[in-house]
């Protein structure tokens, strides 16, 4: 079964740091690209960064992009997110989630989240 | 940027059909997918490659996609369908969701 727990969430003030994992298990890690979402309070859900497998190739939304880092350790089975520079408005829930490709004469033509952790509570305040 | 659309509610009896609509630009040409969620969980995929169920979930979960609208179809609605549900397609290597339906069994 798979199975993604998320940590590092909490309290930080505005312009502080926080880095968030994901530890997974249940899968082969490093088959799978990875992703973070985040829901603000009473929001809706927001993608946020989307790594690959193995870890060469990232993606960011253009509200973190410039502020904060993905990446992962396939040895750890972990998926890190480094969130800098924090303002108000990154507070939210922010999930980890599994990518589940379709794939068409071997272009990928579709991505969707098929497993999702608990999440973990970002409240950026001073 | 992509945007998709979604009604911000709907209502249905039990045992009624509900259908939630996702509207976005030249939608069909992409794969759309629906996650459900209720209530201080994390989202649940229900369907993906726009009419495909995941393994356990139920058969009254069907979905659709043709010119710029995406469909998920409820039927036989169930009081545990009640929740908010978010469609969201792949464009240019970024997930983009829906605004969200919550969708109110009465």
């Amino acid at each position: 079964e798979v199975q993604l727990v998320e940590s590092g969430g909490g309290l930080v003030q505005p312009g502080g740091s926080l880095r968030l994992s994901c530890a997974a298990s249940g899968l082969t890690f490093s088959s799978y690209a990875m992703n973070w979402v985040r829901q603000a309070p009473g929001k809706g859900l927001e993608w946020v960064s989307g790594i690959s497998g193995g870890g060469g190739s990232t993606y960011y939304a253009d509200s973190v992009k410039g502020r904060f880092t993905i990446s992962r350790d396939n040895s750890k089975n972990t998926l890190y997110l480094q969130m800098n520079s924090l303002r108000a408005e990154d507070t939210a829930v922010y999930y980890c989630a599994k990518v589940l490709v379709t794939m068409v004469r071997g272009v990928v033509k579709g991505c969707y989240l098929d497993y999702w952790g608990q999440g973990t509570l970002v409240t950026v305040s001073s | 940027s992509y945007e998709l659309t979604q009604p911000p509610s709907v209502s249905v009896s039990p045992g009624q059909t509900a259908s939630i609509t996702c509207s976005g630009d030249k939608l069909g040409d992409k794969y759309a997918c629906w996650y459900q969620q209720k209530p201080g969980q994390s989202p649940v995929l229900v369907i993906y490659q726009d009419s495909k169920r995941p393994s356990g979930i139920p058969e009254r979960f069907s979905g659709s996609n043709s010119g710029n609208t995406a469909t998920l179809t409820i039927s036989g609605t169930q009081a545990m369908d009640e929740a908010d549900y978010y469609c969201q397609a792949w464009d240019s290597s970024r997930y983009v969701f829906g605004t969200g339906t919550k969708v109110t069994v009465l």
